[in-house]
């Protein structure tokens, strides 16, 4: 099974911040990678695939980048509904979906 | 617009199968994306259970696919999950989603979620 692992699990910013999160595989996974919001008591939703390629009606401010092992989410400033938990998944190796343990961004 | 709505019991006794719906509404389940299950335990992060395509061929998690049957009713656009021999750790909230054929096979559209708890 190909592993994914965030981090920081968890990171304290204010309105306005510049966010990174960073998401690794186990092994290579080209740019099959996905990133999620989930906001408290809500269902998650799809904020980039394939890496880099913003979902419709998502905000410019959310950005991703990399491949192979290593990935990044970025907010390039921080907004009150931004404050939640954010997951990496792959879809490299089909059909096993994984998920990373997921990243708690919350207010400094 | 296309709509996910979860619905099942929210308490499951300890052994017993646990049995959920999912309504798809704006979309016909039969055309061309996998429709998923996904479930978070209190407190913790997401796991992907399975996926079902077109109504025919499925996909499960190893560590549930003894336990695990997803299927399509056509007649009334919804999926429905069944797993059995719950036990406490099955406790979670349970989504279901589409997820895209193509591509990095992307869980794009979710439900807003329904909470199972195993207890007696």
């Amino acid at each position: 099974d190909i592993q994914m692992t965030q981090s920081p699990s968890s990171l304290s910013a204010s309105v306005g911040d510049r966010v990174t999160i960073t998401c690794r595989a186990s092994q290579s996974i080209s740019t099959y990678l996905n990133w999620y919001r989930q906001k408290p008591g809500k269902a998650p939703e799809l904020l980039i695939y394939a890496a880099s390629s913003l979902q419709r009606a998502v905000p410019s401010r959310f950005s991703g980048s990399g491949s192979g092992t290593d990935f990044t989410l970025s907010i390039s400033s921080l907004q009150p509904d931004d404050f939640a938990t954010y997951y990496c998944q792959q879809s490299y190796s089909t059909p096993s979906w994984t998920f990373g343990q997921g990243t708690n961004v919350e207010i400094k | 617009q296309v709509q996910l709505q979860e619905s099942g019991p929210g308490l499951v006794k300890p052994s017993e199968t646990l049995s959920l719906t999912c309504a798809v509404s704006g979309y016909s389940i039969t055309s061309g994306y996998y429709w998923a299950w996904i479930r978070q335990p209190p407190g913790m992060g997401l796991e992907w259970i399975g996926s079902i395509y077109r109504g025919g061929s499925t996909h499960y998690t190893p560590s549930l696919k003894s336990r695990v049957t997803i299927l399509v009713d056509t007649s009334k656009n919804h999926l429905s999950l069944r797993l059995s021999s719950v036990t406490a750790t099955d406790t979670a909230m349970y989504y279901c989603a589409r997820q895209a054929v193509a591509g990095t096979k992307a869980f794009d559209i979710w439900g807003q979620g329904t909470m199972v708890i195993v207890s007696s």
